[in-house]
């Protein structure tokens, strides 16, 4: 099982830019997460999704879109990137409910909009 | 909403010694997980530990340890013979039981491990 991976490692983006952070689990989870770490912060929700084609708002979800069309893969778009958005984002998956609850974090993905 | 709080920006021990990490959370909720996560250099977020709100019995898991005081809303991560592979971001994190999205992380505590 490869987990939880997240492409691409690191990308630099124009203000004013779109793009998209792919996210993908092989463990069948029905919970899926998208944070974000600014430097020296812990991590703040973005989205979460509790199933395909259902999706809500986390903490910080302003600036952002995301879509879950299936199981496995949990996209993030960034609209029109701004300094603000330069951040470590991490993608996590869980099974969502009963005592074993636990998220699996992809590698992250660094972006810096300049 | 939620909020979790480590007091601690900065802790070091020295090698084969034990540290004790703070955390404290609030919360209306009865039920809901607290975990502590490590995040090395690598940026990979590994688990370390997870409690149940509903077990009073504190996790273990190896050198790792919690104390859980749920009356005061604490959550201690105690390591004990402290190796240097632990040195690391240490984060404190809550999770509602039931609204997977109250999902709150601490801003964590920097571990140096002296040897």
């Amino acid at each position: 099982n490869a987990g939880v991976t997240q492409t691409p490692k690191f990308r630099i983006l124009k203000i004013g830019q779109s793009m998209t952070l792919q996210c993908t689990q092989d463990m069948n989870h029905n919970y899926m997460y998208w944070y974000r770490q600014d430097p020296g912060m812990g991590l703040k929700l973005i989205y979460y999704s509790v199933g395909a084609g259902i999706t809500d708002k986390g903490e910080v979800p302003n600036g952002y879109n995301v879509s879950r069309s299936t199981t496995e893969d949990f996209p993030l778009r960034l609209e029109l990137a701004a300094p603000s958005q330069t951040s470590v984002y991490f993608c996590a998956s869980s099974t969502g409910q009963g005592g074993q609850e636990t998220q699996y974090f992809g590698p992250g993905t660094r972006l810096l909009v300049l | 909403a939620q909020t979790v709080t480590q007091s601690q920006p900065e802790m070091s021990v020295q090698e084969a010694e034990t540290v004790t990490l703070s955390c404290t959370y609030d919360t209306s909720e009865s039920d809901y997980y607290l975990f502590w996560y490590k995040q090395p250099p690598s940026r990979q977020m590994i688990l370390v530990i997870r409690q149940e709100a509903y077990k009073q019995q504190n996790a273990t898991e190896n050198r790792f340890s919690v104390n859980f005081q749920k009356a005061a809303k604490s959550f201690s991560l105690k390591i004990s013979d402290s190796q240097l592979g632990d040195a690391a971001m240490y984060f404190c994190a809550y999770r509602s039981w039931t609204n997977a999205g109250k999902s709150t992380f601490g801003d964590g505590t920097t571990l140096t491990v002296k040897p």
